[in-house]
Formats: C-alpha cells, structure tokens, sequence
C-alpha cells in the first residue's frame, strides 16, 4: 500500500521553463511534506519543506503547494537549469511521529534539456 | 564541518551471511536513522536512535538492529541475509529531540548485493 504517489516515473523539460513534479497521498495524519534531490552516487538532499498548516512554501526557484482538500503537493521549478536533472522524492511525515520517520514516494527522475 | 559518512560503500555478501554497516553523523546531529531504498522504489524507514535509543522503527523484521554509540555514530545490523535485501542502505543524521521539522542529512550510501 503506498502512501505516497509519484505516478511520473520520468519528466523532460527544456532549459528555463517551469518543471512541475507532482505528489499525491493517501495518509490523511501526514502533517509535514518535503522535497528531496538526489544525484547519482550521492544520498538525498534536502530542497524544500511545507507544513500541513501552509499551502505554499517558496525558496529561490522552487516553490511547493500542497492542496490538502485533494491529497496533492507539486514542486514548480523555475527556470529549469541543467543543473536540476537528477531524481526528486516526494516525502511525507506523520502527524504525532515521535521520530523523522519519513514516508517516501518512488521518485521522478526530471531530465533538463539544454 | 563534515556531512554523514557511510562505509563500506558496496559489499557483496551470499544469502544466510550477517552484514554490519557504519554510519559517522554530521557534527553535531544526535540523531541517527536508517532507510533501505531498493532498486526503482523510494527510500523506506528502518529505524532511528536518538541518544543511544532506539525511538522509532518500520515494518522491517528483528533482524534488522542496529546501534548508536555516544559520539552519535551508528551501525546497521542484519542477520541471515535474504536475496530481497539486496538495496542501497542509507543513514541519516540530523539534530534536535526527533519530535521536530528539522531535515534530514543523507549520507551518499552503502550499496549491498546479497547473492
């Protein structure tokens, strides 16, 4: 049973358009939603976060919204830089988790076309 | 400042063998946790150690154990080794009481092959 859905295993985009990864869960005591980016040979690295509370969270070129009526976050990224090719996770964390138990989705492997 | 060390970084070991894995955390982090990430699937939580104690743990057998000692480094255990453990085992550290928002450190992983 997953709890957390990436349904794209793959997304192609040309240099300096939006790149939009998109998440969705089943999990109505997920509280805490975030982004990481993984290269190869490398572990995940933390992008960006959002609260259960907020429904947009901005950082630099990323942004996350998470549309709680639908179980659904997305990852806007603009301008796709080449630099942003590697995989994205969705993660989720559970609301009274007495641990940074997290909940990964499969990943979206997001390719930037120069 | 160093970032979460793991090593080895690949072992090949045949099925029934035991497997010991390391984790260094990153300076200053108290807070160690496993996650076992097989091939075209996300990384999934085994446990984690706050302060030498286990505190939290996912649908993984007792096979799977671990440690954490009090410089906060930590070692994966497994037993009796199975074909489907084969996956990348990463270990992340991060700071704070393991209640809070605060990220997670990855580190890059040890990549086991159970033949």
């Amino acid at each position: 049973d997953q709890q957390v859905k990436q349904n794209s295993p793959s997304l192609s985009v040309q240099e300096g358009r939006i790149s939009i990864l998109n998440c969705d869960y089943t999990n109505s005591m997920f509280d805490y939603f975030l982004w990481y980016k993984k290269y190869p040979a490398e572990g995940p690295t933390f992008l960006i976060s959002i609260s259960s509370i907020k429904d947009k969270n901005e950082d630099g070129r990323f942004t996350v919204f998470l549309n709680k009526s639908a179980k659904h976050l997305s990852l806007h990224i603009v301008p796709s830089q080449p630099g942003d090719s590697a995989v994205y996770f969705c993660a989720a964390r559970r609301r009274g988790a007495g641990s940074y138990q997290l909940t990964f989705g499969k990943g979206t492997k997001l390719s930037v076309i120069p | 400042e160093t970032g979460v060390t793991q090593s080895p970084t690949h072992l090949i070991k045949t099925r029934g063998q035991q497997v010991t894995l390391r984790c260094s955390s990153q300076s200053g982090h108290n807070t160690v946790s496993w996650y076992q990430q097989a091939l075209g699937q996300g990384p999934q939580f085994i446990f984690q150690y706050y302060r030498e104690e286990e505190n939290g743990r996912g649908n993984f057998p007792p096979r799977f154990s671990g440690l954490q000692f009090p410089n906060y480094s930590s070692e994966l255990n497994v037993n009796a080794l199975e074909l489907d453990d084969s996956a990348l085992y990463l270990c992340a550290s991060s700071s704070g009481t393991g209640t809070g928002s605060e990220k997670l450190f990855f580190g890059s992983g040890t990549q086991l092959s159970v033949l």
